[in-house]
């Protein structure tokens, strides 16, 4: 089974700042790894998938890359209402199951 | 619009049952493959099931395989989830989510939609 990681738990930062996530998997994975965002009270919001792909509706202040067992979630400049937790996820094909990271939470410094 | 509507959730004892239904509109249900996905403040988000758009098709995680079964009515754009033999463990939010497929594939491998998530509680 495929473990994710991900990086820094915590992340403070101001808005404006650049902010930088990372996702590590435990194997090489392929290029089907996505991005989601939640917040309090709020479920979780696909942001990027197939690792670069911007889901419909999303800023392009939002970019993802990476390959093999590190990928990045990349938000260029915080607006306000970006404070939340972000998950990374895949699916391993056998057994097929759904993997989530444990989270990195993007807070106000 | 798409919308995920989830409904039966409660307070439950050890080893008892629950059903979970989540009514989708908004999209063309029968088409696409549908998720329960639930969360703890301790666990983080688990994936726990997936069918295929015809139902065809079931997959489970470990932790509730045998225990739980996944089920679709597309007559009526409705997905359940039937937990039996609950546990303590089990206590989360329960989301239902619309698979996504992914750029070169005609198989779902993300979620883009969930439903606003009902709360399992499994406790005497």
């Amino acid at each position: 089974e495929i473990v994710l990681t991900q990086s820094p738990v915590t992340l403070s930062l101001s808005p404006g700042e650049r902010a930088t996530l990372s996702c590590r998997a435990s194997q090489s994975v392929s290029s089907y790894l996505a991005w989601y965002q939640q917040k309090p009270g709020q479920a979780p919001k696909l942001l990027i998938y197939d690792v670069s792909r911007r889901a419909t509706g999303i800023p392009a202040r939002f970019s993802g890359s990476g390959s093999g067992t590190d990928f990045t979630l990349t938000i260029s400049s915080l607006e306000p209402e970006d404070f939340a937790v972000y998950y990374c996820q895949l699916r391993s094909n056998w057994p097929r199951i759904f993997t989530f990271g444990p989270g990195t939470k993007v807070d106000i410094k | 619009e798409v919308q995920l509507l989830e409904f039966g959730g409660g307070l439950v004892q050890p080893g008892g049952s629950l059903r979970l239904s989540c009514a989708a509109s908004g999209f063309t249900f029968s088409s696409y493959a549908m998720n329960w996905v639930r969360q703890t403040p301790g666990m983080g988000l688990e994936w726990v099931s997936g069918i295929s758009g015809s139902g065809g098709t079931t997959y489970y995680a470990d932790s509730v395989n045998g225990r739980f079964t996944i089920s679709r009515d597309n007559s009526k754009n409705t997905v359940y989830l039937q937990m039996n033999s609950l546990r303590a463990e089990d206590t989360a939010v329960y989301y239902c989510a619309k698979g996504k497929i992914a750029g070169y594939s005609s198989d779902w491998y993300y979620f883009d939609y969930w439903g606003q998530g009902t709360l399992i509680t499994v406790s005497s």
